[in-house]
């Protein structure tokens, strides 16, 4: 079975250029989420979907990050215009069910902005 | 205050040793409770889950405690490939949404 998937690994943009990250799920999991961590802080949650919905967004830093999960499957996560705070690793996370068996997360998107 | 606390260390335990830490967590709702391993500039992986009972997965010892609200893992025998960060993970409710809050993890080095 894949994994969940994240690309690209890594992406250094310019300030206030725009990014897209990406997330391919588990096959067949309905829940996605994305969490963010960044340098010196421990691992916080963004947003949750449940298939093509947002179910909960209130980890989102601010309205210059946009996520979107079309019919249900891969992800993609838009930040414009990007700022120097957003740096740091985004991972994405799939389960069948919801977090309360633990879940299996991407490698990571390590988002430098110079 | 943070949702999950845990002291970073580093923790330098000789190869061989035991190695013990905890974390404590602020939300009395929390459901369901983890370690997990994140190994430098990769994925956190699950170690395992944690139960109210205590649980354990060969040379890994994990406890809840609910009353006081910590967690503990055990280390025994550690080996030279246990070298990571360790990771407390709380499942908790917010505003009827279940997500994760991560502790800031417990860097263990295992010296030769």
């Amino acid at each position: 079975e894949a994994g969940v998937t994240q690309f690209p690994s890594h992406s250094v943009i310019e300030k206030g250029q725009t990014v897209t990250l990406r997330c391919d799920p588990i096959s067949g999991h309905d829940n996605l989420y994305w969490y963010r961590r960044v340098m010196g802080k421990e691992i916080k949650f963004l947003l949750h979907f449940v298939k093509e919905s947002k179910q909960d967004e209130s980890g989102m830093p601010n309205n210059r990050f946009l996520a979107e999960r079309t019919g249900g499957t891969y992800s993609t996560l838009k930040v414009q215009p990007a700022e120097l705070e957003d740096s740091g690793v985004y991972f994405c996370a799939s389960s069948q069910r919801d977090t309360f068996y633990g879940y299996t997360f991407g490698s990571g998107t390590r988002l430098t902005v110079v | 205050r943070k949702e999950v606390e845990q002291d970073p260390g580093p923790f330098n335990v000789p190869e061989g040793a035991t190695v013990a830490f905890n974390c404590t967590y602020s939300n009395s709702a929390s459901q369901s409770f983890f370690w997990y391993r994140q190994d430098c500039r990769k994925e956190p992986k699950l170690l395992m889950s944690v139960y109210s009972s205590g649980n354990e997965d060969g040379r890994f010892t994990a406890q809840l405690n609910r009353a006081s609200q910590y967690i503990s893992l055990l280390i025994r025998d550690s080996k030279l490939s246990d070298s990571a960060t360790y990771l407390c993970v709380v499942n908790a409710l917010y505003y009827g949404n279940n997500r994760l809050a991560f502790g800031k993890g417990n860097q263990v080095v295992v010296i030769p």
